[in-house]
């Protein structure tokens, strides 16, 4: 079975800090993705980023970076000189789907990120 | 395209109502989920198609039935509800194909079930 651990229920920063989102997954497969979605108080999922199990380069897109590593299973997720803009839930995922399109996917359980004046 | 809809954003039923939970996609979307989210849990898959006339039961099924008679719908079917099944309930859909890159959510139904 498939599991993902968030094990930061809440962090709070103050603009401008840097802060890092802790991902852990298990899986048997040799195959599979992980995403990252946010959550902005309005509700909806809004997708970030996924990442298939055989490409292990790290990724930056603008503020945002990921850092993969398959040796410890961990999918952690930086954002740099936060804003309040970025106060959101953000859940990491995972999906075994061999078409690698996330029909199926499984969720931390989210992390609530507060960043503040 | 409208993307994913689902109607309606908020319900109110009372213990042992059936409801329906409509979700439509304009995407020609293959897969279609649903999942629930609760407080402390993050989202938990309900059940999913691959195409229409295909589903199958997700991690937490129980109390909850689904079809798919066409590509773009994929309703959800309370048949008695119950306290535990108040939850915000969110539709989903994806190409289905190996280069598809993410699952297109729908904005949500709170349901509360007193």
């Amino acid at each position: 079975a498939q599991k993902v651990t968030q094990a930061q229920t809440e962090i709070s920063v103050v603009e401008k800090e840097d802060v890092t989102l802790d991902c852990v997954y298990e899986t048997r497969d040799t195959t599979y993705y992980l995403f990252w979605y946010k959550q902005p108080p309005s509700g909806e999922l809004v997708f970030l980023i996924r990442r298939n199990s055989f490409d292990e380069q790290n990724e930056i897109s603008g503020r945002y970076s990921w850092n993969f590593q398959k040796s410890t299973s961990s999918f952690n997720f930086t954002i740099t000189a936060s804003q309040v803009v970025d106060s959101a839930v953000y859940f990491c995922a995972l999906s075994e789907s061999p078409t690698g399109g996330g029909n199926k996917l499984t969720f931390g359980t989210g992390t609530q990120l507060k960043v503040e004046l | 395209n409208a993307g994913v809809t689902q109607t309606p954003k908020f319900q109110v039923l009372k213990t042992g109502q059936s409801m329906t939970l409509q979700c439509a996609q304009d995407m020609n979307h293959e897969y279609m989920s649903w999942y629930r989210q609760d407080p402390g849990m993050g989202l938990r898959l309900i059940h999913y198609s691959v195409g229409a006339g295909i589903t199958d039961q997700g991690e937490v099924p129980n109390g909850y039935n689904v079809s798919r008679s066409t590509t773009e719908d994929f309703p959800l079917r309370l048949l008695s509800a119950a306290p535990s099944q108040t939850s915000v309930y969110f539709c989903a859909s994806n190409p289905g194909t190996v280069v598809s890159y993410e699952q297109y959510f729908g904005p949500g139904t709170r349901l509360t079930v007193t």
